[in-house]
């Protein structure tokens, strides 16, 4: 199966604050690499599919980045509605895996 | 508007049997893929089913290979999840998701809210 490690596994930011998220996968997933948001006791939704494609809704402050082994996620400027925990997923190779999550909480 | 709606969780004894349901409306319910995703309490996510549109091809991982059975009918727009020898550890919120492929690449694009399984005697 292919491991995907986040880091960090929760971080403290401010509003406006710009938070970057890393995703490394065990194998190259070939950019197949999506980002997900969940909020306490909601479903995760998708925010970027194939590395760097937001989902329709999506803010713009949210980019994604990277190839290979190596993925990241930005925010460019922190809002309130932005704490959650964040997953990545590579969908390249069956099992699909997940991230084991990055919180982003309030400093 | 898509939704999906779960049903079926509950409380189960070690060793016995729930079914979970997902109702899908607003959608071509019979032209995706669908999945069941876990999350255990205060855990990450966890792929515990596939089944292709037709409902010809079905794949899981080790944990529960032999246990859970994912089937569909798409007549009247439900996803199933039937789960056999339930175990302490498959206690966590089932989530239904569509699957979407856009040049090959897939992704969930849509997600019901969940139904909680709870194992414990």
């Amino acid at each position: 199966d292919i491991q995907m490690t986040q880091s960090p596994s929760s971080l403290s930011a401010s509003v406006g604050d710009r938070v970057t998220i890393t995703c490394r996968a065990s194998q190259n997933i070939y950019s197949v690499l999506n980002w997900y948001q969940q909020k306490p006791g909601e479903a995760p939704k998708l925010l970027i599919f194939s590395v760097s494609t937001l989902q329709s809704g999506v803010p713009a402050r949210f980019s994604g980045g990277g190839s290979g082994t190596d993925y990241t996620l930005t925010i460019s400027s922190l809002q309130p509605e932005d704490f959650a925990t964040y997953y990545c997923q590579q969908t390249y190779r069956n099992p699909w895996t997940f991230g084991q999550g990055t919180k982003v909480e309030i400093k | 508007q898509v939704q999906l709606v779960e049903s079926g969780g509950g409380l189960a004894q070690p060793g016995k049997s729930l079914r979970l349901s997902c109702a899908a409306s607003g959608i071509t319910f019979s032209s995706y893929a669908m999945h069941w995703v876990r999350q255990a309490p205060a855990k990450g996510l966890e792929w515990v089913a596939l089944i292709s549109y037709d409902g010809t091809t079905q794949f899981y991982p080790d944990s529960v290979k032999g246990r859970f059975t994912i089937s569909r009918d798409n007549s009247k727009n439900i996803l199933y999840l039937q789960m056999n020898s339930l175990r302490a550890d498959d206690t966590a919120v089932y989530f239904c998701t569509r699957v979407q492929c856009t040049g090959g690449k897939c992704y969930y694009d849509h997600w019901g809210q969940g139904t909680l399984v709870t194992v414990s005697s």
